[in-house]
């Protein structure tokens, strides 16, 4: 069954650098878009970034566009959320998400991993 | 930018029936989905495309989408079924995609 693992998770400085690390099993990896969700301290689910399966497109939140990218990696069936300038509002329970369909569609996330929490402060 | 709000509180009895809305402009045009989210787990999909149950999701799950709002119902309510739920959609305009503001389900 579909396995996501996230890492990369600590207590970072607000204006350094972060990188997320999800690896993926169970499922033909570079079929399907990945995601990543967040969800802060006493709030709800967020959505961050897209990136299509073969790395073709990406798209991120506008709270995270120009600070956070996207990648992949099909060799190693990882996804990366780089994040950088981070900021305290940034601090959040960060997940990683498959997406349902593999035929491009933008319907609903069907697998998730347990979250990696990131801490913004100084 | 498009927003999916709705009620931050249900309360059922048990086996009674639970209906969550979630609203927004034109949503009816749009595929909803809706995730069970529990302390301390990660969310879990329980309706995609409006209406389909994943699978091992149980019956007593059902979606509607209509006008602008899409409406989750939980029938024969069970205290497993205790947990925060929320709406999501596709905002094609954006290449975003939207949560829902949450809606936490008491079983009393």
């Amino acid at each position: 069954q579909v396995q996501l693992v996230e890492s990369g998770g600590g207590v970072v400085q607000p204006g350094r650098s972060l990188r997320l690390s999800c690896a993926a099993s169970g499922f033909t990896f570079s079929n399907f878009d990945m995601h990543w969700v967040r969800q802060a301290p006493g709030k709800g689910l967020e959505w961050v970034a897209l990136i299509s399966y073969d790395g073709s497109y990406k798209y991120l939140a506008d709270s995270v566009k120009g600070r956070f990218t996207i990648s992949r990696d099909t060799s190693k069936n990882t996804v990366y959320l780089q994040m950088s300038s981070l900021r305290p509002e940034d601090t959040a329970v960060y997940y990683c998400a498959k997406e349902l369909d593999a035929s491009g569609g933008h319907y609903a996330m069907d697998g998730w991993g347990q979250g990696t929490t990131v801490t913004v402060s100084s | 930018s498009y927003e999916l709000t709705q009620p931050p509180s249900v309360s059922v009895s048990p086996g009674q029936t639970a209906s969550i809305t979630c609203s927004g402009d034109k949503l009816g045009h749009k595929y909803a989905c809706w995730y069970q989210l529990k302390p301390g787990q990660s969310p879990v999909l329980v309706i995609f495309q409006d209406t389909k149950r994943p699978s091992g999701i149980p019956e007593r799950f059902s979606g509607s989408n209509s006008g602008d709002t899409a409406t989750l119902t939980i029938s024969g309510t069970q205290a497993m079924d205790e947990a925060d739920y929320y709406c999501q959609a596709w905002d094609s305009s954006t290449d975003h995609y939207v949560f829902g503001t949450g809606t936490k389900v008491t079983v009393l």
